[in-house]
């Protein structure tokens, strides 16, 4: 099974900042089933980008993903006060299905 | 655009089941799959299975593939996940979500309280 680590644990910025979150996985995986979600709380996760870089529906272009192969990286310039929530990041295979990273709080400094 | 609706919470006693439903609104529901997602108080995202309701095929976690059934109902749009043998680990919010091999949309959870 494909093991996820999100680093860091947690990350702590003021606002106008840029955020850098990082995700390697413990073999390659494909770019096209790698994503990444937002979770505040008490809400369910929202998709962010997929296929490792493309920006899901409705996400602003200060939320940007790059990486293959077994490091991945998401990227959140000029942080906004919404934006400090628990950020994830998520493989697909056809066996064992989906996993997740154990997520990076993203918090005010 | 799609929206996924699901059932209301549940407090459910140890070795009991219990059956979440999850119903989509606004698009069709044959095109995609419905996973089900699960996250205990505090901890991270676990995914529990999928159904692809225009196949009829399933595909299970590992850890839940005894406990788990996935379901689904064309006729109404509804996916339902039936979990067994409930123990007060599996207390956790439940989630539906679209899957194209991404889980794009998401429905709203279901808290499920396991307690005697």
């Amino acid at each position: 099974e494909v093991v996820l680590t999100q680093s860091p644990g947690t990350l702590s910025l003021s606002p106008g900042e840029r955020a850098t979150l990082s995700c390697r996985t413990s073999q390659s995986v494909s770019s096209y089933y790698f994503a990444w979600y937002q979770q505040k709380p008490g809400q369910a996760p929202r998709l962010l980008i997929y296929g490792a870089s493309n920006r899901a529906t409705g996400i602003p272009d200060r939320f940007s993903g790059s990486g293959s192969g077994t490091d991945f990286t998401l990227t959140i310039n000029r942080l906004e006060p919404e934006d400090f929530a628990v950020y994830y990041c998520q493989q697909y295979n056809s066996s064992p299905g989906y996993t997740f990273g154990q997520g990076t709080r993203l918090e005010v400094k | 655009q799609v929206q996924l609706v699901q059932s209301g919470a549940e407090v459910k006693k140890p070795g009991s089941s219990v059956k979440v439903s999850c119903k989509a609104s606004g698009g069709s529901f044959s095109g995609y799959g419905i996973s089900w997602v699960r996250q205990a108080p505090g901890q991270g995202l676990e995914w529990m299975g999928v159904i692809i309701p225009g196949l009829g095929t399933t595909n299970y976690a590992q850890k839940f593939q005894d406990r788990v059934t996935i379901s689904a109902d064309e006729s109404t749009s509804t996916a339902y996940m039936e979990l067994s043998s409930l123990t007060s680990e599996d207390t956790a919010v439940y989630y539906c979500a679209r899957d194209v091999v991404r889980l794009d949309v998401w429905g709203q959870g279901t808290t499920v309280i396991v307690s005697s």
